[in-house]
């Protein structure tokens, strides 16, 4: 049983489309985190979310945590070819500061 | 460039070889992890270590070893591997274990192992 559950698990669009790719799960996290990784190299951090309900813009990514501190989400707006790779999210549990992976959404945005 | 370096970045080894794999991070952090990633499973912590000392096995097979001589450079020796154990492996550090919601971890590029 996957304690993250990351949906969808690949998406391909057009440039300049909108998406959300959802992060959820049973438990309720202390923390969580957004990671995006290109091929050939390790993730990297996007952005931590820790207040239920938090709202955190970067560029043209916007990250939401849910209420109940169960739940996020990952908007892109206008999509670039850039933005292109596997998006993973990461949680603390309340239980325990190591980070559990989702299983990730690949991403491919064309041209 | 996070700051974390690993090599080699390919590997393929035989089932009866040994091998070890190298991070090395210039961040000046204290807390070094290896993580696996396959194909199909999501990202996996393996071991923790946090000022040189292991804080964490998550019930990783003998066969793999780890050794953390300082701070900077954390080490994974392997010795009679199984085919499924192919897969990405995954360096990173962070200031502290155990931070909670305040302590990044950066990765490092990564090792892709083969196991025939």
């Amino acid at each position: 049983t996957q304690l993250l559950e990351q949906s969808p698990q690949f998406l391909s669009i057009q440039e300049g489309e909108n998406l959300t790719v959802y992060c959820n799960s049973s438990s309720v996290f202390s923390s969580l985190q957004w990671y995006r990784q290109e091929p050939g190299e390790g993730p990297v951090l996007l952005v931590t979310v820790v207040t239920g309900g938090e709202v955190k813009k970067l560029k043209r990514l916007t990250f939401q945590f849910g209420d109940a501190r169960k739940d996020s989400s990952l908007h892109i707006t206008a999509a670039q070819p850039g933005d292109t790779g596997l998006y993973l999210c990461a949680a603390e549990m309340d239980s325990s500061y190591k980070l559990i992976f989702g299983s990730g959404t690949r991403l491919l945005v064309r041209p | 460039e996070t700051g974390v370096t690993q090599t080699p970045r390919h590997l393929v080894m035989g089932m009866t070889n040994k091998k070890s794999l190298k991070c090395e991070q210039h961040l000046g952090h204290n807390a070094m992890y290896w993580y696996k990633q396959s194909a199909k499973k999501p990202l996996e912590l393996m071991f923790v270590y946090n000022f040189k000392e292991q804080t964490e096995n998550n019930s990783v097979p003998s066969r793999f070893s780890p050794e953390c001589p300082n701070s900077s450079h954390l080490f994974l020796h392997l010795h009679t591997l199984q085919p499924e154990d192919s897969a990405l492996y995954l360096c990173a550090s962070s200031q502290v274990a155990g931070n909670r919601g305040t302590d990044t971890q950066y990765f490092g590029p990564g090792t892709r192992l083969t196991v025939l």
